[in-house]
């Protein structure tokens, strides 16, 4: 049972324009939930994130968007850099519970 | 350098054998966290103390596999008779203590193969 999902395993998108990633939930008692950017033979780096009682949260480029009634969270980027091609991943966490449940990933290409 | 440190990065080991991994948090962080990833798939929860108390363990740890915080500073993750399908990236985190939610900041893993 996947709780969490991101469906589109890749996303490629030019230097400077916005790169948009997005996760869907299906567990309505997460109340928390993080971006983490993953670069090869390295761990999760945290990005940002963003609490169930606020529908945005923005930090430098980086912004994330929460829809509570339909589920859906995403994050956007912009502009997008060169440096920015990692897999993302988006995670949710529950009040009481430790653990983070995290999508499967979304391999981010930014093209020169 | 004082983000979550993993030892050892790699691991190449023969079916049968037990391996052991290392993590050291955050320093002042009392909550520690153990993850498995395996290729195409976002991490997956193991196991997590609080200080040197193991307070939840997930379905994914078998018998052979066992966690251990002695001291509530670094901790060990033991795998036992390992078998191919334990091939996989281990992930440590760790959070300081904040009532409800926190952020886990991860260590850069240990990658083991298991031939």
């Amino acid at each position: 049972d996947q709780q969490v999902k991101q469906n589109s395993p890749s996303l490629s998108v030019q230097e400077g324009r916005i790169s948009i990633l997005n996760c869907d939930y299906t567990n309505s008692m997460f109340d928390y939930f993080l971006w983490y950017k993953k670069y090869p033979a390295e761990g999760p780096t945290f990005l940002i994130s963003i609490s169930s009682i606020k529908d945005k949260n923005e930090d430098g480029r980086f912004t994330v968007f929460l829809n509570k009634s339909a589920k859906h969270l995403s994050l956007h980027i912009v502009p997008s850099q060169p440096g920015d091609s990692a897999v993302y991943f988006c995670a949710a966490s529950r009040q009481g519970a430790q653990k983070l449940v995290f999508g499967q990933g979304t391999r981010l290409t930014i093209n020169p | 350098d004082t983000g979550v440190s993993q030892n050892p990065r790699h691991k190449i080991t023969k079916r049968g054998q037990n391996v052991t991994f290392r993590c050291d948090p955050i320093s002042e962080h009392n909550r520690l966290y153990w993850y498995r990833q395996t290729l195409g798939q976002g991490p997956e929860f193991l196991t997590y103390f609080q200080n040197e108390a193991q307070l939840e363990k997930s379905r994914l740890l078998s018998d052979r596999f066992s966690a251990e915080r002695p001291k509530g500073s670094f901790s060990t993750l033991e795998i036992q008779r390992t078998e191919q399908g334990d091939s996989a990236m281990y992930l440590c985190a760790s959070t300081p203590q904040a009532p409800g939610m926190g952020t886990q900041y991860f260590g850069p893993g240990t990658r083991l193969t298991v031939l």
